[in-house]
């Protein structure tokens, strides 16, 4: 059983449209970082959310925390083919290491 | 800004050769962590390291892999005996506290291929 489990797998989309992704999971978690990854680079962080409920807002992309804490959305609107990425839900352990989720690749067609 | 570095950024190596992968972290993170990603999957935790000792290491970081802190700056994994499944991007990341909720900063990684 994964610890997280993101959707869609992949989405793909024209330019100017609006699309949600999401991660869930069973536990509950104190935190959770969004990630942007392109091909052949790291991982970059986007945002942490702490609060239950949690809403933040990164120009076109809005990114909120379930009130239970379990279950994380990310929504890009009027998407750009500069969106395109994997994009990685991640929680730490009280060791400190990441736990990733598969990710949803998303491509933005101009 | 600072940011982690990680080098060399491809590194080919033939099966049952020695690799060592290395790392500067940021300058005043305590945490350092490698990750690895085998192509199309997902991005996996191989150890984590503080005050020159292991802190935690997942099933796949058996005895072909090791880490050091050679001196002040670097941070290296080891692959002592490389593998063909072992080919992924490695990444480097550090952190300058621990704990849940404290966020790592990631290299742009090493892909490495072993043929």
């Amino acid at each position: 059983t994964q610890l997280l489990e993101q959707s869609p797998q992949f989405l793909s989309i024209q330019e100017g449209e609006n699309l949600t992704v999401y991660c869930n999971s069973s536990s509950v978690f104190s935190s959770l970082q969004w990630y942007r990854q392109e091909p052949g680079e790291g991982p970059v962080l986007l945002v942490t959310v702490v609060t239950g409920g949690e809403v933040k807002k990164l120009k076109r992309l809005t990114f909120q925390f379930g009130d239970a804490r379990k279950d994380s959305s990310l929504h890009i609107t009027a998407a750009q083919p500069g969106d395109t990425g994997l994009y990685l839900c991640a929680v730490n352990t009280n060791a400190g290491k990441s736990t990733f989720g598969d990710g949803t690749t998303l491509t933005v067609k101009p | 800004e600072p940011e982690v570095t990680q080098t060399p950024s491809h590194q080919v190596t033939q099966m049952g050769q020695e690799v060592i992968l290395r790392c500067v972290p940021i300058s005043n993170h305590l945490y350092f962590y490698w990750y690895r990603q085998i192509l199309g999957q997902k991005v996996e935790f191989l150890v984590s390291f503080y005050n020159n000792e292991i802190s935690e290491k997942s099933e796949i970081f058996d005895d072909q892999f090791s880490v050091e802190r050679p001196d002040g700056s670097n941070f290296t994994l080891k692959i002592r005996s490389t593998k063909l499944e072992d080919s992924a991007m490695y990444f480097c990341a550090s952190s300058p506290t621990f704990g849940t909720g404290v966020l790592a900063f990631f290299g742009q990684g090493t892909r490495l291929t072993v043929v």
